[in-house]
């Protein structure tokens, strides 16, 4: 069974600093994993789909990166703005297994 | 716009009256699922539906019904509803299950019985 785990659950870091959100699944037989950020009580928007095939996918100060053989998955977010303060995601399809597995999210403080 | 619209995005009801919450995609996707989110549970999938032929129970079925009469249309129909189905409910869509495709989530629809 699919377990996706994200570290650290919380993270708060002033603005313009750059960081990075870590994602971690056990079973490598994925055909993608996308990343998602969800505002507070509201809906989830995508914002990077890396392919079991790539190592990097990138759009404009995000940049995912993708290790399948490890297991894991990182989100860097460059020069951080108090608007990219939400939870972030990260979702894996699996083969044989009809549904997305989600990790289990980190919300994201930026200080100003 | 290519989007998943859900409705409504705010219900309360009574434990026991008969709802249903609508979703629909304007993307021609096959793939369509049932999502529930809680605190501290994450995000589970209801049910699930690969094409208009094909539906199927997800991790988290019980008390729910969904139909696929149209490829566009997934609704979520919820015949006696009880206090424990009060959550958030996503729906989404995918061109179709499997390599290189993502998904498109509705904005949601946050459910109260009461």
């Amino acid at each position: 069974k699919q377990e996706v785990t994200q570290i650290p659950a919380a993270l708060s870091v002033p603005e313009g600093e750059n960081l990075v959100l870590n994602c971690s699944f056990t079973d490598s037989a994925i055909y993608n994993l996308q990343w998602f950020r969800q505002d507070p009580g509201k809906g989830l928007t995508s914002l990077l789909l890396i392919q079991s095939s790539q190592r990097e996918q990138t759009s404009g100060r995000l940049n995912a990166s993708l290790d399948k053989s490890s297991g894991r998955s990182t989100l860097y977010i460059a020069a951080s703005q108090p608007g990219d303060s939400a939870t972030y995601l990260c979702a894996v399809p699996n083969f044989g297994n009809e549904k997305l597995t989600f990790g289990t999210g980190t919300r994201l403080t930026i200080i100003p | 716009e290519a989007q998943v619209t859900q409705n409504p995005r705010y219900l309360i009801t009574v434990t026991g009256k008969k709802l249903t919450v609508t979703c629909s995609q304007n993307m021609n996707h096959e793939y369509m699922s049932w999502y529930r989110q809680d605190p501290g549970l994450g995000l589970r999938q209801i049910y699930y539906s690969m094409n208009v032929e094909v539906t199927d129970k997800g991790d988290v079925p019980e008390g729910y019904k969904v139909s696929r009469k149209e490829k566009r249309n997934f609704p979520l129909i919820l015949e006696s509803p009880s206090p424990n189905q009060t959550s958030l409910y996503f729906c989404a869509s995918s061109p179709a299950w499997g390599v290189g495709y993502g998904y498109t989530f509705g904005s949601g629809t946050r459910l109260t019985v009461v």
